[in-house]
């Protein structure tokens, strides 16, 4: 069964400094999306992507992250200059159509554990 | 600001039927209502879909009323495996995906 895959599965990094956080989605998947879940928290939404652009993004995606699909399979998530209060999990998540707004399940891959000391 | 809720957490015995609610009060007229359920330090699972009335797969039937300002999760016989956090997931009016609160449900033996 195809699966979306996260790399790495953990990643320490200090506060200030940049990371990436890469996802490689289902390969005939359009539609792409990155959350986060601080830890014991709800999933929140950060953005989602399709057809090389932002398609909507929530109040958290501000000037501090990005994403890019930098080729035909991977799609990165960076943030810049990260805060302590960026320590969370981070989840990126594909569908073959646009989640909420048609028949289509979003699926996650297993996340990847952000530790900003 | 949307706001997507649910009961914190419920108890169940195996082989109850469990119903979760989730209220979505600015659901955007278009989209639909998905459910999900997250293990530990796992992504969510989808569960569900629907838009309206009710649909029903080999895992779960989801119950939406007209106003679809909410919908019900209905869990048949549960087991101890299905002890996990629930997620309801919908799009607001300004399409923005909003996660629900989660239902934590603890299945008892």
């Amino acid at each position: 069964e195809p699966e979306v895959t996260q790399t790495p599965s953990h990643q320490v990094t200090q506060m200030g400094q940049e990371v990436i956080l890469r996802c490689v989605p289902i390969s005939n998947h359009l539609y792409f999306y990155w959350y986060r879940q601080i830890l014991g928290q709800k999933v929140e939404f950060l953005v989602s992507f399709y057809n090389n652009e932002i398609s909507e993004k929530s109040e958290i995606f501000d000037d501090q992250f990005s994403v890019e699909r930098p080729d035909g399979s991977n799609f990165t998530l960076k943030i810049r200059s990260t805060k302590l209060e960026d320590s969370a999990m981070y989840f990126c998540a594909s569908s073959d159509g646009l989640a909420g707004g048609s028949y289509n399940e979003q699926f996650f891959g297993p996340g990847t554990r952000l530790t900003v000391l | 600001l949307a706001k997507t809720t649910q009961p914190i957490s419920m108890d169940s015995y195996e082989g109850q039927e469990v119903n979760i609610t989730c209220s979505h009060n600015n659901i955007a007229t278009n989209d639909y209502i998905t459910w999900y359920q997250q293990f530990p330090s796992q992504g969510p699972r989808f569960i569900i879909q629907g838009y309206k009335t009710k649909v029903t797969n080999e895992v779960a039937s989801l119950f939406i009323p007209a106003d679809r300002k909410s919908s019900t999760l209905s869990l048949p016989r549960v087991s101890l495996s299905d002890t996990a956090v629930y997620y309801c997931l919908v799009a607001d009016n300004t399409d923005k995906l909003i996660f629900g609160t989660g239902t934590r449900l603890q299945v008892f033996p």
